[in-house]
């Protein structure tokens, strides 16, 4: 079974920092393009950042381009979403996500990010 | 970004009742190698996403046949045949025929 657990959520300040992990099983994790998408509270889903099965291609959203780093660790099967210089709005729950036949196949139940003073 | 058109944003549901949510993308999601890479996603309350739709029509493995995608273009649907109270929650259409992919602002299905 596929299954995604993300974690490292909490309360930040602004400007503060923050690592969140995804830690993959029941697949081969090496060969998915993963991603992290945010969803604000009791709003929409936002694509944030994706990256390949080998980890040498990376694309974020622009809202947090130059702030969020995306990485993966093959060898644990883990995700990571490392996140500086954080802002009230990107307060939201995250959630990494596995393409398969498309987009977005298989979600985490996601990590609650909070940035408030 | 292509922007996407969810209606209605609110849908009171009878069970065991069609319902019907409408999905309009501001470009035509068909993509340069023929498919069109349009998603529906349900959300129950307290839960993840889950997919059910891939490829405007494709329904996704153990999703119950209630549910269907169709449209083209720029024009799609989700119906559901006959509501059924485990249904309830919102649903989202997504695009990924041109990047960034993109989603719908939502539309809560609830029992009237």
């Amino acid at each position: 079974e596929v299954q995604l657990v993300e974690s490292g959520g909490g309360l930040v300040q602004p400007g503060g920092s923050l690592r969140l992990s995804c830690a993959a099983s029941g697949f081969t994790f090496s060969s998915y393009w993963i991603h992290w998408v945010r969803q604000a509270p009791g709003k929409g889903l936002v694509w944030v950042s994706r990256i390949n099965p080998d980890g040498s291609d990376t694309t974020y959203a622009d809202s947090v381009k130059g702030r969020f780093t995306i990485s993966r660790d093959n060898a644990k099967n883990t995700l990571y979403l490392q996140m500086n210089s954080l802002r009230v709005e990107d307060t939201a729950v995250y959630y990494c996500t596995r393409d398969y036949s498309g987009y977005f196949q298989h979600w985490g139940q996601g990590t609650l990010l909070i940035v408030s003073p | 970004d292509v922007v996407m058109t969810q209606s209605p944003l609110s849908l009171p549901v009878t069970l065991g009742q069609p319902a019907s949510i409408s999905c309009r993308s501001s470009q035509s999601l068909v993509h340069s190698d023929g498919n069109t890479y349009l998603n529906w996603f349900q959300q129950r309350p307290g839960q993840s996403p889950r997919r059910l739709i891939y490829k405007f029509s494709d329904r996704d493995s153990g999703v119950p046949d209630r549910f269907s995608g169709s449209g083209s273009g720029t024009d799609f649907t989700l119906k559901i045949s006959r509501v059924e109270a485990e249904d309830v929650g919102v649903y989202y259409c997504m695009q990924g025929t041109h990047w960034p992919p993109t989603f719908g602002q939502g539309t809560k299905v609830e029992v009237q």
